[in-house]
This record gives C-alpha cells, sequence and structure tokens, in this order.
C-alpha cells in the first residue's frame, strides 16, 4: 500500500539556524497537506500543495511539491522556539484517505 | 466556529470491554475523519465519512471497530472487545467540501484511550 517517509525523524537546531524536513511518497499524489503539532497537541493544518513544482511561502516557512508529485519539503528559515513541534505531512492519492508521514520532531534551543 | 469537539477527552477501559467515542465536527462540513494515532508516529487513517456516508475504511481496521455518523452531523466510533493494542490516542478531524479552503483538516484535540 501507498507509504509515506520523513526525514529526519529528530532535527534539534539552535535558535536562527535553518531547518528542513522531507517527505517522500511511494506513490504519485494529487495533492500533500503540512501540518504541525505541538507536544500534547493535535495536529494543525499549515498548508496545501497541490501543483507539480509548486512553492508557496508563509513567513518564515517555505513548502515545495516535488516536479513528479512524490516528494516535498518543508524549510524554516531562522529557527525561534515557537517553531518547536512535529512536522507531518500527509499525502493524498485521490482514495478518500490522506496517509501522515511519519514525522520529524524539531527541537529548538534557545 | 466552536472547532472540532471530542468525548470523552480520556477514556481508561479494561480489556475486553466496549468503548465508545464521539466526535462533533465543525458545523457545516461535510466531511469527517477518523485517525488513530500512537505515540511517536503519525496520525493512521482509519475511516472517512461524506455527509452520512462512510466511503473509505482502512483495511487494517479490524471488526471490532465500527463508525457511524448518523444524520450527516456528529459522529461516533465503537472498539468491541478492546485489547491492549488499542490504546492510542483517537483524533478526528472535518473538512468542508470544495472551494478554496479544499481539504483542509480540522483536527479536535482527540480522546486517548488506555486500555488496561
Amino acid at each position: 500500500g501507498q507509504q509515506v517517509m520523513q526525514i529526519p525523524q529528530y532535527q534539534h537546531v539552535q535558535e536562527g539556524e535553518d531547518f528542513t524536513t522531507y517527505c517522500n511518497s511511494s506513490t504519485t499524489l494529487s495533492n500533500i497537506q503540512w501540518y504541525k503539532q505541538r507536544p500534547g497537541g493535535h495536529p494543525v493544518f499549515l498548508i496545501q500543495l497541490v501543483k507539480s513544482g509548486e512553492v508557496k511561502k508563509q513567513k518564515r516557512l517555505t513548502f515545495q511539491f516535488g516536479e513528479a508529485k512524490k516528494n516535498s519539503s518543508l524549510h524554516i528559515t531562522a529557527t525561534q522556539t515557537t517553531d518547536v513541534g512535529t512536522y507531518f505531512c500527509a499525502g493524498y492519492s485521490g482514495t478518500y484517505k490522506y496517509i501522515f508521514g511519519t514525522g520529524t520532531r524539531l527541537k529548538v534551543l534557545a | 466556529d466552536t472547532g472540532v469537539s471530542q468525548d470523552p477527552r480520556h477514556k481508561i477501559t479494561k480489556r475486553g470491554q466496549n468503548v465508545t467515542f464521539r466526535c462533533d465536527p465543525i458545523s457545516e462540513h461535510n466531511r469527517l475523519y477518523w485517525y488513530r494515532q500512537t505515540l511517536g508516529q503519525g496520525p493512521e487513517f482509519l475511516t472517512y465519512f461524506q455527509n452520512e456516508a462512510q466511503l473509505e475504511k482502512s483495511r487494517l481496521l479490524s471488526d471490532r471497530f465500527s463508525a457511524e455518523r448518523p444524520k450527516g452531523s456528529f459522529s461516533t466510533l465503537e472498539i468491541q472487545r478492546t485489547e491492549q493494542g488499542d490504546s492510542a490516542m483517537y483524533l478526528c478531524a472535518s473538512s468542508p467540501f470544495g472551494g478554496l479552503a479544499g481539504d483542509t483538516q480540522y483536527f479536535g484535540p482527540g480522546t486517548r484511550l488506555t486500555v488496561l
């Protein structure tokens, strides 16, 4: 079945450093979503990418969807302590369900 | 917009007992999802409703799990004859149908199940 993998599993950065997480799907996706989950919280929607090669920015966050629509990335510039949490991608391949990735847990050291 | 609510927030039960969870989606959201999340893992898809119709169910879900969404509003997830492996956070998410909001999923706070 469809699988979505994320790397790295964990990332510790100093505040101010950049951070990137990568998401890879075993199948071509119709769209991909990104979520952030704070410790003890529930996933919160960040963005949805639909088009091949699409790049979207939200302040310090940059999201990219691969040309083949099988991979995606999230890049955070100049991390802050408020960026702490686990970042999940969720891929949709048109069967009414989203497959979430394994997540990347980000720790930001002040 | 009061957000997605779930009840109860915590449930402790003994192995073999049945449990039922409730999810109240954001009003007028047509789509409703149930997920299960264990520590250190991403949410695992369980089932999907569009209005009252259950359109997709994970093949990983045993016959002990059943979900309903009568009248296309709130939804319930029942687990029969619980096992220790069922211990997890059960998340509900709702989504508006179509439009610019697309498939944005709004998650509830979850129900944490502990099976002793």
